[in-house]
């Protein structure tokens, strides 16, 4: 069956502007997590969602950052007035449960760089 | 909180030879332990995971991974690589709970030579 997919596969922006990536988690699953992982660095946690809300979202840098999930399935991460420092792989994973013994299977990831 | 080292940045290796790969982490409460692969330009791949039981886990493409709850190191390994291999492996931790963020390391860059 179809994996995680993430959309775009490379967005290229000017500081300042307005971005939003996208995630499609695997049919079924209830949960979804947000990562950022930073060049030679391993993926940093940012947000996770239950269903439609974000149970814990201690990862987020700063306000700047923004996810939804209007309807427990695509998720949406928003980042406003992109920074250099914001430049990364953004990766989309999901999981059948909340469970921390679930398996995560993670999206191929949104590479973003900020001019 | 969580943490996870990974003791070597880059493992060079010639092919068919055995690799290890170290991990160690850090946890005041009982934790559940993966291995990841992200190979170039694809998303991280679970190779294996301890949740409980035995201490030797077997995960996909013959790779092993053993918990030491007295060092807290999960190493992984491998008896014979290939060049397919060559990838970036990161080690992650999860606390055992309903829920709980995934902690990774900083990754190993493994590279099989011919």
């Amino acid at each position: 069956g179809a994996g995680v997919s993430q959309t775009p596969s490379n967005k290229v922006t000017e500081k300042g502007k307005y971005v939003e990536l996208r995630c499609d988690p695997i049919s079924g699953h209830t949960a979804l997590y947000w990562y950022r992982q930073s060049l030679g660095q391993g993926p940093e946690f940012l947000i996770y969602f239950q269903g439609t809300g974000a149970a814990d979202d201690s990862g987020l840098p700063n306000d700047r950052f923004f996810a939804v999930r209007p309807e427990g399935s695509v998720s949406t991460l928003k980042i406003q007035r992109t920074e250099r420092g914001d430049s990364a792989v953004y990766l989309c994973a999901s999981s059948l449960t909340w469970d921390s013994a679930d398996t995560q299977y993670f999206g191929p990831g949104t590479r973003l760089t900020v001019l | 909180a969580q943490s996870v080292t990974q003791l070597d940045s880059q493992v060079p290796v010639f092919e068919e030879a055995p690799v290890e790969l170290r991990c160690n982490y850090s946890s005041s409460v009982s934790v559940y332990l993966f291995w990841y692969v992200q190979y170039p330009n694809q998303g991280l791949q679970l190779l294996l995971k301890y949740l409980s039981g035995s201490t030797l886990v077997k995960g996909i493409n013959g790779f092993e991974a053993e918990f030491n709850k007295s060092q807290t190191s999960f190493h992984l390994r491998k008896p014979s690589v290939h060049i397919s291999d060559t990838a970036e492996y990161f080690c992650a931790v999860m606390k055992k709970t309903s829920y709980d963020k995934v902690i990774f390391g900083p990754g190993t860059s493994l590279s099989v030579i011919p």
